[in-house]
């Protein structure tokens, strides 16, 4: 079965930098889809970025952008210039491309952003 | 297009009483799907539908746990009889095909 994890429950940024948030999955499959989403405290889930695990190249999303690591199963979330409005909840998450499989996300537990003025 | 549509958005009930939400999926995603979060155990798949047939339901906790898709364009998930421990926000998500997936506003869910 596969499993996603999310190392850091909280992190903290000051506004205008950078930050790293971690994400690290187990699949036995090759084929599959890796997700960031963002929950605010509106509760609502929103797609921020979406990687196809046999694309090298990484996704990017205006100042949002990941690190895929496919052989050491790791995919990170990279903000840049960071802004208020981006404190939330981060979920990373996980879906298989394989037609047979169940296709659901199997989702970490979060991390949950705070943003400093 | 208006989203994955869930109502009601809050829900308080006592222990024991029937509780039923609903979710409107957007047009042409032939895939469904009802998820439970908590702070305990975090966002946890219930059940799956694929062309209003559920797939898997094996993440239902229990037998007063139900869900129908009747058609395309709706689903619900029913609790009977609801109890304190099913207090938590419950997600309706669909999907026209394996990367594509949009999430309702979600119901939060009081038992007392």
């Amino acid at each position: 079965a596969q499993t996603v994890t999310q190392s850091q429950p909280e992190m903290s940024v000051q506004e205008a930098e950078t930050v790293t948030l971690s994400c690290t999955y187990d699949t036995s499959e090759s084929d599959y889809y890796l997700f960031w989403y963002k929950q605010p405290p509106s509760r609502q889930m929103i797609l921020v970025i979406r990687q196809e695990a046999y694309k090298q190249q990484n996704a990017t999303e205006n100042r949002f952008s990941v690190n895929f690591q496919k052989a050491a199963k790791s995919f990170s979330l990279k903000i840049s210039d960071s802004q208020l409005g981006d404190a939330a909840m981060y979920f990373c998450a996980y879906r298989s491309a394989f037609w047979g499989s169940q296709g659901n996300l199997i989702f970490g537990k979060g991390t949950k952003l705070s943003v400093k003025p | 297009d208006a989203g994955v549509i869930q109502s009601p958005r809050h829900e308080v009930t006592e222990m024991g009483q029937e509780v039923t939400l609903r979710c409107k999926p957007i047009s042409g995603h032939n895939s469904l799907f009802w998820y439970r979060q908590t702070m305990m155990r975090g966002l946890e798949l219930l059940i799956y539908f694929n062309n209003n047939v559920p797939i898997d339901d094996s993440g239902m906790p229990e037998d007063r746990f139900s869900a129908k898709m009747p058609n395309a364009s709706f689903s619900t998930l029913k609790i009977q009889p609801s109890e304190p421990r099913d207090s938590a926000v419950y997600f309706c998500a669909s999907s026209p095909t394996r990367a594509g997936y949009t999430f309702g506003s979600g119901t939060r869910l009081t038992v007392v």
